[in-house]
């Protein structure tokens, strides 16, 4: 099966730019999309096709997807942008399937 | 206003089994597949299973196959998920979302989620 993987942290300041990577194998060739989660909330959809945002999201927000890697980038981080972030494929095999990766927790300091 | 609200969850004890429903409203519900996703306490999100607007054509993930049921009453605008055989490890909270276009892709709005602790 398809894993994703994303490191368990990042560390930002406020007004600072935070990049979240998202690895899998050759990634590149599928659309990847990016959740946000605050404790105790459902999951909020922020990036989706590699790059593109729901009505309501800040452009702060943006994603990048190539080779192995896909990058959920959030500029002018504010305390708020506070939250697990998560990435997520459809595995179109002969047994499809949805993908999520581990999750990274951004740690505004 | 697109709002999704499951329901069903509970405490049961393993081999046991539950039915979650998730209640849809403010959108076509019958035009979309649609998505269970589950978080065990504490950790990440795990996709369960989908379902095509006709229940025609469903998916699991591995650790389910055989032992849940999602399904669907479009006159109903609900969703469902049947679980039995359950197991410790299925305890988490249960996610119902809506999947934007195609079989899969990706889950566009979510549920607030519905609890289910497996234990004696």
């Amino acid at each position: 099966s398809y894993v994703l993987t994303q490191p368990p942290s990042v560390s930002v300041a406020p007004g600072q730019t935070a990049r979240i990577t998202c690895g899998g194998n050759n990634i590149g060739s599928k659309s990847v999309h990016w959740y946000q989660q605050k404790p105790g909330q459902a999951p909020v959809l922020v990036v989706y096709d590699d790059s593109d945002r729901p009505s309501g999201i800040p452009e702060r927000f943006s994603g990048s997807n190539s080779g192995n890697t896909a990058t959920l980038t959030i500029s002018r981080v504010e305390a708020g942008d506070e939250a697990d972030y998560y990435c997520q494929v459809w595995d179109s095999s002969s047994d499809p399937s949805g993908v999520f990766g581990g999750g990274t927790k951004l740690t505004v300091l | 206003e697109v709002q999704l609200v499951e329901s069903g969850g509970g405490l049961v004890q393993p081999g046991g089994s539950l039915r979650l429903s998730c209640a849809a409203s403010g959108f076509t519900f019958s035009s979309y597949w649609m998505s269970w996703v589950r978080q065990a306490p504490g950790k990440g999100l795990e996709w369960v299973a989908n379902i095509k607007q006709d229940g025609s054509e469903k998916y699991y993930v591995d650790s389910v196959k055989g032992r849940f049921t999602i399904s669907r009453d479009n006159a109903k605008n609900s969703l469902y998920l049947q679980m039995n055989s359950l197991r410790a490890e299925d305890t988490a909270v249960y996610y119902c979302a809506r999947v934007p276009y195609g079989e899969g892709a990706y889950f566009d709005y979510w549920g607030q989620g519905t609890l289910v602790t497996v234990s004696s």
